[in-house]
């Protein structure tokens, strides 16, 4: 069946440093790719997404490339803030129905 | 425009209680969503709905049941609560197109003692 793995948390990085969050899926067909980000307390909300090979989605300063020999949609940020303290989730969906299968989540904490 | 919303945001039961949690939208979307989340598990879809109407099971469909009788509302329902019952629950929505992205609520906060 379809699913993603994601590097397991927590992640702790100072204010500046480099950020990867690995994302690995498997599915049928041609999925769409997506990270979502849930800061503390709330719901989840896009972070960025792509919907075949190659793409490359991005907002905020992050970006991850969709890349189907390698199954992989790593999350990347060259200079994280104490703002981006938060949950990231990688997602994928499959078919018209748009079901969301998500990794377990990945904390990120940025220390001043 | 409020987005989507979760009525209660905290809910304690008992074993045995049931209740519903209602999500809204006013985003006109088709698809509305259910998961809940549990610590170290991500989110898990429970039930869906691809219009008025319909609704579908999920990956954890069992002790819950839903019902979508306006496009803009989608009710989840626990008949008989459990601990393992216990968990924050979100809502979501979307446009009927491959890849659209998913509106999420704020979640509702249970727990079941």
């Amino acid at each position: 069946g379809n699913s993603v793995t994601q590097m397991e948390g927590p992640v702790t990085l100072s204010e500046e440093a480099f950020l990867t969050i690995n994302c690995t899926y498997t599915a049928t067909g041609y999925p769409s790719l997506f990270w979502y980000v849930q800061y503390p307390g709330e719901g989840l909300q896009l972070l960025l997404k792509a919907t075949k090979a190659d793409d490359k989605g991005s907002n905020k300063g992050f970006e991850a490339t969709y890349r189907k020999e390698t199954t992989s949609f790593h999350l990347e940020k060259g200079s994280v803030q104490v703002s981006d303290s938060a949950v990231y989730f990688c997602a994928l969906v499959t078919g018209s129905q748009g079901n969301l299968i998500f990794g377990k989540g990945t904390k990120l904490s940025v220390k001043p | 425009n409020a987005g989507v919303t979760q009525t209660p945001k905290f809910r304690v039961l008992k074993t045995g209680q049931s209740m519903t949690l209602l999500c809204a939208q006013d985003m006109n979307h088709e698809y509305m969503y259910w998961y809940r989340q549990d610590p170290g598990m991500g989110l898990r879809l429970i039930h869906y709905s691809v219009g008025e109407g319909t609704t579908a099971k999920g990956e954890v469909p069992d002790g819950y049941n839903v019902s979508r009788l306006k496009k803009q509302n989608f009710l989840l329902g626990l008949e008989s609560a459990a601990p393992s019952q216990t968990s924050v629950y979100f809502c979501a929505s979307s446009f009927p197109f491959e890849g659209s992205e998913q509106y999420f609520g704020p979640g509702t906060r249970l727990t079941v003692t």
